[in-house]
């Protein structure tokens, strides 16, 4: 049974379209995350949300907004998709806000051509 | 700017013998250090951390030195197994500027491969 799960697995549009990937976790946690990883490998904070709070929102282009129907799913909604959002896109969980062992998902390959 | 850094993007090891993956870091404010293990197609997994007033860690055949004077840390994987074969993260922790949270800034991993 998966702990945290990404849909879809693999995406890829068009410059300009509007896209959202899901996630959901089963393991109770209060907080969850959305990361992206470039071309040049580095995996970096986007947004943190913990029971259905906003409470990491690193510099990121407005044309992202995560939302978060309940603590166990963190959807992440992309507006006027643009080549640079090419990317891999790992949601994690953590059991409160303060836990440093964070449980990722398996990422979801964004390709916008 | 590069908070954690992992200067060597590949590293071969044979089976058998030991693996050092080295992260430097600039930020002396890092609370935790965290040491992350990834295959491909799947999502990052925690394998070992290292509180910032500890200067070593022991986990089975894995253990993280911290060096906090050269803002330096380690990991030993002893011995080396062919399922370590994967890209490994350092990960640092830190509260953020408001102290209602914490924040993990990875460094771009290191790829082992042990053969």
């Amino acid at each position: 049974d998966t702990a945290v799960s990404q849909t879809p697995k693999y995406l890829v549009t068009q410059m300009g379209n509007d896209k959202s990937i899901k996630c959901e976790q089963n393991l109770g946690h209060d907080t969850m995350y959305w990361y992206k990883q470039d071309s040049k490998k580095f995996l970096k904070i986007m947004f943190s949300y913990n029971n259905k709070e906003l409470i990491i929102n690193e510099t990121v282009p407005n044309r992202f907004s995560p939302k978060s129907p309940d603590k166990a799913h963190l959807n992440l909604h992309i507006n006027s998709l643009e080549l640079g959002d090419s990317a891999v896109y790992f949601c994690a969980s953590s059991q409160y806000k303060f836990s440093y062992e964070q449980y990722f998902g398996p990422g979801t390959r964004l390709t916008v051509t | 700017d590069q908070q954690v850094k992992q200067n060597s993007p590949s590293l071969s090891v044979q089976e058998g013998r030991i693996s050092i993956l080295n992260c430097d870091y600039t930020n002396s404010m890092f609370d935790y250090f965290l040491w992350y293990k990834k295959y491909p197609a799947e999502g990052p997994t925690f394998l070992i951390s290292i509180s910032s007033i500890k200067d070593k860690n022991e986990d089975g055949r894995f253990t993280v030195f911290l060096n906090k004077s050269a803002k330096h840390l380690s990991l030993h994987i002893v011995p080396s197994q062919p399922g370590d074969s994967a890209v490994y993260f350092c990960a640092a922790l830190s509260l953020n500027s408001g102290g209602s949270n914490y924040k993990l800034t990875f460094g771009k991993g290191t790829l082992l491969t042990v053969n």
